[in-house]
């Protein structure tokens, strides 16, 4: 069975900062893997995913990700936080062997100080 | 804008009420699922449907229950509501297929429930 571990549950940055939040997955093969993101009281909205090709992905917002299979990370950075950062932010992890259902991490919360 | 939506966005009912929370999709996505998330906490898939007349039940158990008779439509349904079932449902959707078969979802804003 698949499974995502994202081991910060809460991340204190301030604005203008650089941002890192890990992600770790356990699947036998590439899964696809995504991350999304819920500003308080909303949906989840998507700002990047990895399927294939080239490890290094660009998002939304700034934000990117590399996928590093010898270490099954999937880790979101952004160079300059923004106050708007602020959010929960879910890893979540797809396999076509588990039928496309995703699997969700518990999710990183992200303070921005002024 | 959103292309799926969900009513009620707050629900306050009583115990022992029937509930009935909408979702409906403008995308013609073949896929819809259900999640419950609990304050700070991940989501858990509950219920889901590759098309219609198909729902399937997901990785957490769930007394709701679903149906899918029209493609953009797919309302959860809890019969009694209780205080366990207090929670944030989320709706999504995504393509069938795809060139890598990978589902890309689309979620709802949600809607959060709280039974007395």
């Amino acid at each position: 069975a698949q499974s995502v571990t994202q081991p910060d549950i809460h991340i204190t940055v301030s604005e203008g900062a650089s941002l890192e939040l890990r992600c770790n997955y356990s699947y036998g093969a590439t899964p696809y893997l995504f991350w999304y993101v819920q500003s308080p009281g909303q949906g989840l909205q998507l700002l990047l995913k990895y399927f294939s090709g080239d490890t290094l992905v660009q998002g939304i917002k700034g934000f990117e990700a590399e996928f590093k299979r010898s270490q099954s990370s999937f880790n979101l950075r952004k160079p300059s936080v923004h106050w708007s950062d602020a959010a929960e932010y879910f890893c979540a992890v797809g396999a076509a062997a588990a039928g496309n259902k995703l699997t969700f991490g518990g999710g990183t919360r992200v303070l921005v100080k002024p | 804008e959103a292309d799926i939506y969900q009513t009620p966005r707050y629900l306050v009912i009583g115990t022992g009420k029937k509930i009935t929370l909408e979702c409906s999709q403008t995308m013609g996505h073949d896929k819809m699922y259900w999640y419950q998330q609990d304050p700070g906490m991940e989501l858990h898939l509950i219920h889901y449907s590759y098309g219609v007349n198909s729902t399937e039940k997901g990785d957490l158990s769930s007394e709701s229950t679903v149906s899918r008779i029209r493609t953009e439509h797919f309302p959860l349904t809890l019969e009694s509501a209780r205080p366990s079932h207090t929670s944030q449902y989320l709706c999504a959707s995504s393509e069938l297929g795809g060139r890598t078969g990978a589902n890309v979802l689309t979620f709802g804003a949600g809607s959060r429930l709280t039974v007395l």
